[in-house]
């Protein structure tokens, strides 16, 4: 059991750019959420997945972002079109899931910053 | 809907001496109730939880929190900080197997 990975640690870019994160959960976990976090703020729920499928979304998950989990592993999250109002960490949890609360284990987040 | 009040963003305090981070939730409906810690570089990590039973509830590493339903309230404590303790501190509640919502941090400087 590794943890939960998240690459790439850091990304810088530029405005209008299309940037993706991936996310690797523990394995066996079935549930896998993302999550943003501002300065000075608590994270925020984005989205998450029960094995591959969506099962919700944030009004905060505006039309330029999109998450996907196919095969239900690893987890992307894009961006299209950044704005700097996108500079944020990024954070992913995974979970057993299912039935009661499963304890979510967070990664180590990445941050963006949009210039 | 559920939302989360950390009223204290910053508490500075010296080694040895308590400490309290106050938390108040808000929701219609029964929730379960965590503290989550963040420690400077590092991810998330889950402190400790109240899901049912005994109200009050303690982690490994001497923090304590009790559940108090008429007061709406989760407020963490620990009778004697160490400088390892510096970090951020996150009270959340959650539906079940559901999103986290999380309140807006409390950063714990302990001071020598």
């Amino acid at each position: 059991d590794t943890g939960v990975s998240q690459d790439p640690r850091h990304k810088i870019t530029k405005r209008g750019q299309n940037v993706t994160f991936r996310c690797d959960p523990i394995s066996e976990h079935n549930r896998l959420y993302w999550y943003r976090q501002t300065l000075g703020q608590g994270p925020e729920f984005l989205t998450y997945f029960q094995n591959e499928a969506q099962l919700e979304k944030s009004r905060l998950l505006s039309d330029r972002f999109s998450a996907e989990r196919p095969k239900g592993s690893f987890s992307t999250l894009e961006i299209q079109r950044t704005e700097q109002g996108d500079s944020a960490m990024y954070l992913c949890a995974s979970s057993l899931g299912t039935g009661g609360f499963y304890e979510q284990y967070f990664g180590p987040g990445t941050r963006l910053t949009v210039t | 809907a559920q939302s989360v009040t950390q009223l204290d963003s910053q508490v500075p305090v010296f080694e040895e001496a308590p400490v309290e981070l106050r938390c108040n939730y808000s929701s219609s409906v029964s929730v379960y109730l965590f503290w989550y810690v963040q420690y400077p570089n590092q991810g998330l990590q889950l402190l400790l939880k109240y899901l049912s039973g005994s109200t009050l509830v303690e982690s490994i590493n001497g923090f304590e929190a009790e559940f108090n339903k008429s007061q709406t309230s989760f407020h963490l404590r620990k009778p004697s900080v160490h400088i390892s303790d510096t970090a951020e501190y996150f009270c959340a509640v959650s539906l079940a197997t559901d999103k986290l919502i999380f309140g807006t941090g409390t950063r714990l400087q302990v001071f020598p």
